[in-house]
Order: structure tokens, then C-alpha cells, then sequence
């Protein structure tokens, strides 16, 4: 079955740590992008990509960094830099970019700094 | 800036009724919108869409109404069952998606 991967579930940082959240997705999709969700605010684009060695700035990159050397793989890098990072993070995937071919999501990685 | 809104928070019906769930948007160059469920702790998973060349979308119980002047959309659930119970969002898209914030359905049997 194809999907999308999320790991760790949970997760937790100290201040001052930088952690990475992994997501893989056999589904052959060329973009792939990550989501903050907080509470009242919806889910906030952090990174795309819409092909392997090269993605894009979302709304709140400020405090991630991310990468794409394959096709199956986006890490989501949360660096020190980042001033709240405790959130519910989502990877999402579809085919081409663009919400005409809808988007299919993680389980979601949440982490907490402690 | 949101561009996507959906002011009510939480909705709660009863079972065998109608669920309506709304969507405002700001952005006149979203040419499709979607729907996505969520459970707790987990992704959102795609409900039903609609492209903006039309005004009505319907699957199953669930139907997807969209006023492009008022630049409103809505979902109605009909007739809504308990395991409806999630957090909908609403998405909007040109070539990145945008999301509302959530309303937390529940519906009570």
C-alpha cells in the first residue's frame, strides 16, 4: 500500500537542540511539503518542494531548514533558531503541485520542547 | 493574513440531522477548493472537492456548495452519523493550498 511515513510520533526537545522529523512517501509524488498546526490557526505552510534538490520558502520557514535529495524523502530540520517550535508538525505529498491534485498527509509528528 | 476562514470553531448536531459546515475565502485567484477530515493525532485525509467552475459537488452524504460571488463555500453532511465526529477543514488552492483553521464536529447520537 502506498503512503505517506511520518516518524518519530512524538517527540521531545530541549531548548537550544535542533531535531529533525522524517517523512517518506512511496507514492511516487513530485511535491511534498510541510505544515505547523497549532490550536485556532489551521495548519501554516512551512517548506515545499516540488522536485528532488530544490524546494521553497512557505509562510513560517523562519527557524527550519529542510532537504530533498530523493524523491521519497523531505526532512524537516527544527533548529534552535525557532522561537516556538512546540507544535503538531504534517507531511503532506501529491503528485504535481497545486491543490487540483489534492494532497495526501502524514500521521502527523508531535513535538514538544521541554 | 488568512485567506481562508472559517469562523465557527465547533459545530454540534444530532444525529440524522444536517450538518453544515462554512468557509469563507479572500483570495478571488483560488480556482479549487477541498475539504479534508481529521481525526486526533492524526494526518487530515481528503474528503470531497469542488473546482471553481462549479457551484455544486455531491458525494454520498456529503455535498459541497460553492458561491464564488460571496466567495463562500459550504459543506452539508446529510444525514450525519456519529463517526462524523472530527475537525474539518476547508483548503483553498491557485498553486499553493491554503487552510482554514478548523470547525470540531460533533455529532451526538
Amino acid at each position: 500500500d502506498g503512503g505517506i511515513t511520518q516518524s518519530p510520533k512524538y517527540l521531545f526537545r530541549k531548548e537550544g537542540q535542533n531535531v529533525t522529523l522524517s517523512c517518506e512517501q512511496n507514492l511516487n509524488h513530485d511535491a511534498m511539503y510541510w505544515y505547523r498546526q497549532d490550536p485556532g490557526q489551521g495548519l501554516r505552510l512551512i517548506y515545499y518542494s516540488q522536485i528532488v534538490n530544490d524546494f521553497q520558502k512557505g509562510d513560517i520557514a523562519e527557524g527550519y531548514s529542510v532537504s530533498r535529495e530523493k524523491k521519497e524523502s523531505f526532512p524537516l530540520t527544527v533548529t534552535s533558531a525557532q522561537k516556538n517550535p512546540t507544535a503538531f508538525y504534517l507531511c503532506a505529498s501529491s503528485p504535481r503541485q497545486g491543490g487540483s491534485y489534492g494532497y495526501t498527509f502524514g500521521s502527523g509528528t508531535r513535538l514538544t520542547v521541554v | 493574513d488568512q485567506q481562508v476562514k472559517q469562523n465557527s470553531p465547533s459545530l454540534s448536531v444530532q444525529e440524522g440531522r444536517i450538518s453544515i459546515l462554512n468557509c469563507d475565502y479572500t483570495n478571488s485567484m483560488f480556482d479549487y477548493f477541498l475539504w479534508y477530515k481529521k481525526y486526533p493525532a492524526e494526518g487530515p485525509t481528503f474528503l470531497i472537492s469542488i473546482s471553481s467552475i462549479k457551484d455544486k459537488n455531491e458525494d454520498g452524504r456529503f455535498t459541497v456548495f460553492l458561491n464564488k460571488s460571496a466567495k463562500h463555500l459550504s459543506l452539508h453532511i446529510v444525514p450525519s452519523q456519529p463517526g462524523d465526529s472530527a475537525v474539518y477543514f476547508c483548503a483553498a488552492s491557485d498553486n499553493d493550498m491554503r487552510f482554514g483553521a478548523g470547525t470540531r464536529l460533533t455529532v451526538k447520537p
